[in-house]
């Protein structure tokens, strides 16, 4: 089945600076790579995601790129700001969702 | 609020006792997921149902858990004499599945368990 493994598990910027997560997964049927935010006590919130016939994909301060012939994708934040803190989980789909173990960011005004 | 809603939010039960909690999806997404998340860990795939078919259950899914989506909405997950072990987080998620094969799920707040 599919393995999914996310470094770090803990990051800690400045505000304004970037934040970069980065993932691998060991299935090549993977096709679809969803990044998820969750706050304390919260369910996790899909923030961007990216398919397997696509490189990478920007949304404002967002970005996630993938790598398919390596099997790992990334998950970049720019103008880091102190409410982007929370934990990040990636996650790779191809008979079910696995999930990575998490970022914790914290960034710090 | 991505709109999936779960009752209750939170359940502290003693042990060996049964409990069950809801999830209503968004109302127009066929498939419905059924997750469980431990502190400081992602969150680990248990079932999901496309309308009211289960069609896939983990083996994480132990016997005595069950899931049911009797009218193709709403889903209720039981866990049958419970156990420390079960302590978590319980989340549900829903997506629509269709020509479009979209995968985007949607989660909800979760149900957190605590088995005393």
């Amino acid at each position: 089945g599919e393995n999914v493994e996310q470094h770090p598990s803990t990051l800690s910027v400045q505000e304004g600076d970037s934040a970069v997560i980065k993932c691998t997964y060991s299935d090549s049927a993977s096709n679809y790579f969803p990044w998820y935010k969750q706050e304390l006590g919260k369910g996790p919130q899909l923030i961007i995601d990216i398919r397997s016939n696509v490189g990478e994909k920007k949304d404002q301060r967002i970005a996630v790129t993938l790598n398919k012939t390596a099997k790992h994708f990334s998950l970049h934040i720019t103008e880091t700001q102190p409410e982007d803190s929370a934990v990040y989980f990636c996650a790779a789909n191809s008979n079910d969702m696995r999930f990575g173990a998490g970022t914790r960011l914290t960034v710090k005004p | 609020d991505t709109g999936v809603s779960q009752d209750p939010r939170h359940k502290i039960t003693k042990r060996g006792q049964n409990v069950t909690f809801r999830c209503d999806p968004i109302s127009e997404h066929n498939r419905l997921y059924w997750y469980r998340q431990t502190l400081g860990q992602g969150p680990e795939f248990l079932t999901y149902f496309q309308n009211e078919a289960q069609l896939e259950k983990s083996r994480l899914l132990s016997d005595r858990f069950s899931a049911e989506r009797p009218k193709g909405s709403f889903s209720t997950l039981e866990i049958q004499r419970t156990e420390q072990g079960d302590s978590a987080m319980y989340l549900c998620a829903s997506s629509l599945m269709g020509t479009g094969l979209s995968y985007e799920q949607y989660f909800g707040p979760g149900t957190r368990l605590t088995v005393t």
